[in-house]
């Protein structure tokens, strides 16, 4: 498996634009999580789903951000707009939730810069 | 899940064994301890994982007190590519559930 594939790997974007993350779970994973990464602030998650629905996502800063899980296989982070504060690294990784479930998974992650 | 505490960093030689402490001295009886490392510019990486028993795999091993308020983290014989940050989490061991990082402890590897 080529584990969990995140795009693009970079993105510098200027303030106000759209920004859309994209994730491909490894396969038979049904759980998702997104994570964002600043020195400040370290690894924080800010939503995660089961089975392609939301459990939960207060760790989302505001109504700026949205997740979205259409299948298994695939989900988005969306920021509108764009904040140069959302510069980070963030990182999308799956789990299986079968039984007591498996350890976690991380993509490579997609370096963001809102300028 | 219960917090855990860790040192903010440590050196240790190349070849040499590396143990890297933990305290989670709420830790409940149906939660896991949780290692994760990450090298720099990566996403974070399993490393192990434990309940009360002694755990060992090809990476690490995982030493558990009986009490289990606290853990350490043996990387056998540490290369330069073990340099990274490594995390440890305690959580319930249960599907889907999330994994909440804290600080963790930045290992730099010297030759």
């Amino acid at each position: 498996d080529a584990g969990v594939i995140q795009s693009p790997r970079h993105e510098v974007t200027e303030m106000g634009q759209e920004v859309t993350l994209r994730c491909k779970p490894i396969s038979g994973h049904n759980s998702l999580f997104w994570y964002r990464q600043t020195m400040m602030r370290g690894l924080e998650l800010l939503i995660y789903f089961n089975n392609n629905v939301p459990i939960d996502d207060s760790g989302m800063p505001e109504d700026r951000f949205s997740a979205k899980m259409p299948n298994a296989s695939f989900s988005t982070l969306k920021i509108q707009p764009s904040e140069p504060r959302d510069s980070a690294v963030y990182f999308c990784a799956s789990s299986q939730s079968g039984g007591l479930g498996t350890e976690a998974f991380f993509g490579q992650g997609t370096r963001l810069t809102v300028v | 899940d219960a917090k855990t505490t860790q040192p903010t960093s440590m050196d240790c030689a190349e070849g040499r064994a590396a143990n890297l402490p933990c305290n989670h001295s709420t830790i409940s009886g149906n939660e896991y301890v949780y290692w994760y490392r990450q090298i720099h510019s990566q996403g974070p990486q399993y490393i192990i994982h434990g309940l009360k028993n002694n755990e060992t795999n090809e990476m690490a091993s995982l030493i558990i007190t009986e009490d289990r308020k606290s853990s350490t983290l043996i990387l056998p014989h540490a290369t330069l590519r073990d340099t990274a940050v490594y995390y440890c989490i305690v959580r319930v061991r249960a599907a889907g559930n999330k994994l909440t990082f804290g600080g963790g402890t930045r290992v730099l590897v010297k030759p």
